[in-house]
C-alpha cells in the first residue's frame, strides 16, 4: 500500500459506528476550510467545506463543525462502511492565499 | 467533473537526471498547483500559478522549477534529481476555493 498512512494517528472503527476526525488548524484569520479524502494509491478527493461564517455544515452522511474560538475543525461520518477507510485531512485558506493542509488522519474501518 | 490528468503515475529516475512531471487539467482553472507529500510531512507546497507564464514559489520550492505555457498544462521541473526528491508528487488545479487533484505520480530517484 501507499505510504502516505505511515506516521499518521489513526482511528480506529467498528463498521456501522460513527467516526469524529479532529483537526487543529494553525491560522485564527483563516476564513476556509476543507476535508479531503484520500485512499490508497489516489490523490485527494474532496469530501466537504465550510466557510468561517458558519460552525457547522451537513453533507450526505458527513458533517463539518468549525470552532473559531478553539481553532477546531471536526468531520463526522455517520454508519462508517469500509469503503470510508483512507487518509483525511483538514486543509485552511485565507482569502485568496493557497490551501494549507494538514497532517492527515488514517481511519481503519473493521468489517 | 473537473479532471486533472498526471501523465505518469509511477517513475525511475537516476540521480542528476532533468525530471519532468507534467499536468493537465480540462476544465479551463486558472490556478494549478504543486505539492509533493511525505510521511509524516504531509502535503507541502512546491510551486503554483495562477496564470499563464505566472508563477510562484511555494513553501519548498529548492531543487524545482516550473513551466506554464498554456492554461491547461502546468510542468515540474527537478533540474538535477537528487535521493530526497524521491516523493510522491501530486498536482492539483482550482478556480477559487477547492483544489481537485490528480492521482500523483509516485517519483523514486536512484
Amino acid at each position: 500500500g501507499e505510504s502516505v498512512g505511515l506516521h499518521l494517528p489513526t482511528l480506529s472503527v467498528q463498521e456501522g459506528d460513527n467516526s469524529i476526525i479532529n483537526c487543529a488548524y494553525s491560522n485564527s484569520a483563516s476564513d476556509y476550510f476543507i476535508w479531503y479524502k484520500q485512499e490508497s494509491g489516489k490523490g485527494p478527493q474532496f469530501i466537504i467545506d465550510i466557510r468561517s461564517n458558519m460552525d457547522k455544515r451537513q453533507g450526505q452522511r458527513v458533517t463539518v463543525l468549525l470552532n473559531k474560538t478553539v481553532k477546531h475543525l471536526s468531520l463526522q461520518i455517520a454508519a462508517t462502511q469500509p469503503g470510508d477507510s483512507a487518509v483525511y485531512f483538514c486543509a485552511e485558506m485565507q482569502g485568496y492565499s493557497t490551501l494549507t493542509f494538514g497532517k492527515g488522519t488514517m481511519l481503519l474501518v473493521s468489517p | 467533473d473537473v479532471k486533472v490528468t498526471q501523465s505518469s503515475r509511477y517513475l525511475v529516475k537516476r540521480t542528476g537526471e532533468k525530471v519532468f512531471l507534467e499536468c493537465v487539467q480540462d476544465m479551463d482553472h486558472e490556478n494549478m498547483f504543486w505539492y509533493r507529500q511525505d510521511p509524516g510531512l504531509g502535503l507541502r507546497l512546491i510551486y503554483f500559478s495562477y496564470d499563464v507564464k505566472m508563477k510562484e514559489k511555494g513553501d519548498i520550492p529548492e531543487g524545482y522549477s516550473v513551466s506554464r505555457e498554456k492554461k491547461e498544462r502546468f510542468s515540474l521541473i527537478l533540474e538535477s534529481a537528487s535521493t530526497n526528491q524521491t516523493s510522491m508528487y501530486l498536482c492539483a488545479s482550482s478556480l477559487g476555493d477547492g483544489y481537485t487533484f490528480g492521482s500523483g505520480t509516485r517519483l523514486t530517484v536512484v
